[in-house]
């Protein structure tokens, strides 16, 4: 079992809509939780991170933590075409501050 | 801002050479990473560095090594360069001084091997 699972995608969203992108890991002992966003043929951008159950907004966009389903999320309200990009979530687990990356899930925002 | 800048943005090296792939960030962090990244397999954590002259193997070391001898640089090496290290090479740092200990990226490096 993969450590940080996310659904590849492509995840396809019409402009001005809610994407909503998800997480699942399997380190019940994970305290942080990030989103990175990755346009094609460049490196990871923070976009949050998030370590309290519940909800943390950023603008537009929305993470979601529920630490005993081990789940978390992100939303982005009215996504616009230049959202689309591939999303990371990433897991801050272990010692030495290690991060555990997802696949990733690539957004697909059309006008 | 956090800047992590990479010595190369693409190379083309031959099967058998040595390759130097450096990396350097100007916040003062502590920790610096190594990542690999291909496609359908996403990010794979190479090695690390907690401390200057300090390294920990991550999750795909073979073939690898990395030199930390100043804080704000971190080397990654490969000593006989293979066609399956063929990839997108990424360095991130982060602070064990921060909360989060979030990781900043560099821009990448894109590697061929031929």
């Amino acid at each position: 079992q993969k450590e940080v699972e996310q659904n590849s995608g492509p995840l396809s969203v019409p402009e001005g809509a809610i994407a909503s992108l998800n997480c699942t890991y399997s380190d019940r002992g994970s305290q942080s939780f990030f989103w990175y966003r990755q346009y094609s043929g460049k490196s990871p951008e923070l976009i949050m991170f998030i370590y309290s159950n519940g909800d943390k907004e950023d603008g537009r966009f929305t993470a979601q933590l529920n630490k005993a389903s081990q789940y978390v999320s992100l939303l982005i309200r009215d996504s616009q075409p230049s959202d689309s990009a591939t999303y990371l979530c990433a897991v801050l687990t272990g010692g030495y501050n290690k991060l555990i990356f997802g696949a990733g899930t690539r957004l697909a925002v059309h006008p | 801002d956090v800047k992590v800048t990479q010595s190369s943005r693409y190379l083309v090296k031959r099967t058998g050479e040595k390759v130097f792939l450096e990396c350097v960030q100007d916040m003062d962090h502590e920790n610096m990473f190594w990542y690999r990244q291909d496609p359908g397999l996403g990010l794979r954590l190479i090695y690390f560095s907690y401390d200057v002259k300090m390294k920990e193997k991550g999750d795909i070391p073979e073939g690898y090594s990395v030199s930390r001898e100043k804080k704000e640089r971190f080397s990654l090496i490969l000593e006989s360069a293979s066609t399956n290290q063929t990839s997108m090479y990424l360095c991130a740092s982060s602070s064990s001084a921060e909360t989060q200990e979030t990781q900043y990226f560099g821009p990448g490096t894109r590697l061929l091997v031929l």
